[in-house]
């Protein structure tokens, strides 16, 4: 079973429309890390948030916004007012206290 | 500067040939990880090393292996390619196993003829 389901593959909105992209997670263990990546078109891998499971204060940064919610098993990540070069694939990823387990990621398109 | 060096960038293999994709860290980072990234399958973790001298199996290790000598260096070695291990890898490290964020290589393209 997938322990991390990003179940929009692919999302496309125009320039300053907000958006919401899902992350569900599953775990048995009390204590976890939950984490957003960012590759935007050049490939690399960008860290954009860590969260551990005794937290769930939601965090702003600028025009990004993170939900979590335990009773739902969400992390859920928000751009307001997009832009074009939000256009990236986002990966959220689970940690217990070993190695990252990422979701499949999804396709944000950001066009003008 | 600080970071992650992975080695070649690019990479046409032919099925059957041994490949070692080096990767390299100056930031002192006790855990090192190799992660396959595939159209539509996201970010696959092939092996991981939590310190010198350590490593454990990840989701996809069959095919592969690693080494952890020295706390800079991690190495993964594909001792008989074959086509399905066209991918693009990705080396990363962080401080600890899993609660520190991982910090990635640029990745090394290879494709597997």
């Amino acid at each position: 079973a997938q322990k991390v389901t990003q179940a929009q593959t692919e999302i496309s909105v125009v320039e300053k429309e907000d958006v919401t992209l899902d992350c569900v997670y599953e775990t048995r263990d009390t204590t976890y890390y939950l984490f957003w990546y960012k590759q935007p078109p050049s490939g690399e891998l960008v860290f954009l948030i860590r969260r551990n499971s005794f937290d769930e204060q939601n965090e702003i940064s600028g025009r990004y916004s993170w939900n979590f919610q335990k009773s739902t098993s969400s992390f859920n990540f928000t751009i307001t007012a997009s832009q074009v070069v939000d256009s990236a694939v986002y990966f959220c990823a689970l940690s217990e206290g070993t190695a990252l387990i990422f979701g499949k990621g999804t396709t944000l398109s950001v066009s003008s | 500067i600080a970071g992650i060096t992975q080695a070649p960038t690019s990479q046409i293999l032919a099925a059957g040939r041994r490949m070692t994709l080096r990767c390299t860290q100056d930031m002192r980072h006790n855990a090192m990880y190799w992660y396959r990234q595939d159209l539509g399958l996201g970010l696959r973790l092939i092996h991981y090393s939590n310190t010198a001298g350590t490593t454990g199996k990840g989701e996809v290790p069959d095919g592969y292996s690693v080494s952890r000598a020295n706390t800079d260096d991690f190495p993964l070695t594909l001792a008989s390619a074959v086509p399905s291990q066209t991918s693009v890898y990705f080396c990363a490290s962080s401080v600890y196993l899993g609660a520190s964020p991982l910090h990635f290589g640029n990745g090394t393209r290879l494709t597997v003829t």
